[in-house]
């Protein structure tokens, strides 16, 4: 089982909204990260955790807040985001943060309004 | 600092062979990557390659490595419509595991 769960698949909301993405894999993974994807363009790394602390953070806006709850679960909560905003939020995991293989998620399709 | 480059595009006949072409810049990249993306998903995972190594193959899968050149192949035998998508090439950081991606192909397959 390579599967990496996010949920929802589609999220529409406005700017004044609080919304959360969440990431979930049963892999035993200890390294959960998510990137930002734009149209036509490739995936860009947001924030990496590692047995659930906060690893690297690639100097994303605070409006973007990402929490690992435990081994399993990543989320990403979402408040007063942009329109530019808009975007695919992929999750991945991989057993560690140098592992070889990261999966990915099929990703949040994200539109602020 | 690591850049990734692909062509945009490529466009094969069903039956015939793809090769998709990466170069990238850190010559410290121990593993290289292919990912593949159909429209509106997420990204798959196809293969990798140990930076020791110069070639893998995997079914209908084919990369080939020239570190001297920094230079990354995916041949794709046999291409069926199902192969179209995008295919990123991506290396890895070693400072942290964060995968840095080439701005992708678009594979389209005509039958």
């Amino acid at each position: 089982d390579t599967e990496v769960t996010q949920t929802p698949k589609h999220l529409v909301m406005g700017m004044t909204n609080k919304k959360s993405l969440k990431c979930e894999q049963h892999m035993g993974h200890r390294a959960m990260y998510w990137y930002k994807q734009k149209a036509k363009k490739p995936p860009e790394l947001m924030f990496v955790y590692s047995y659930e602390k906060l690893s690297i953070n690639e100097s994303v806006p605070s409006r973007f807040s990402p929490e690992c709850p435990n081994s399993s679960l990543l989320n990403l909560h979402l408040h007063a985001l942009q329109p530019e905003d808009s975007a695919l939020y992929l999750c991945a995991s991989s057993r560690g943060q140098g592992a070889t293989e990261a999966f990915f998620g099929q990703g949040t399709r994200l539109t602020v309004v | 600092g690591e850049d990734v480059e692909q062509s945009l595009f490529l466009s094969v006949r069903e039956g015939d062979s793809s090769v998709i072409n990466c170069t990238y810049t850190d010559s410290s990249s121990t593993y290289l990557y292919w990912y593949k993306q159909e429209p509106g998903a997420g990204l798959q995972l196809l293969t990798y390659i140990f930076s020791n190594m110069d070639m893998k193959q995997d079914q209908r899968l084919t990369v080939l490595l020239n570190k001297k050149d920094k230079h990354l192949s995916l041949r794709i035998a046999d291409t069926q419509t199902g192969d179209s998508a995008i295919y990123f090439c991506a290396e890895r950081d070693n400072q942290g595991g964060k995968l840095i991606f080439g701005q992708g192909t678009e594979l389209s397959v005509k039958p």
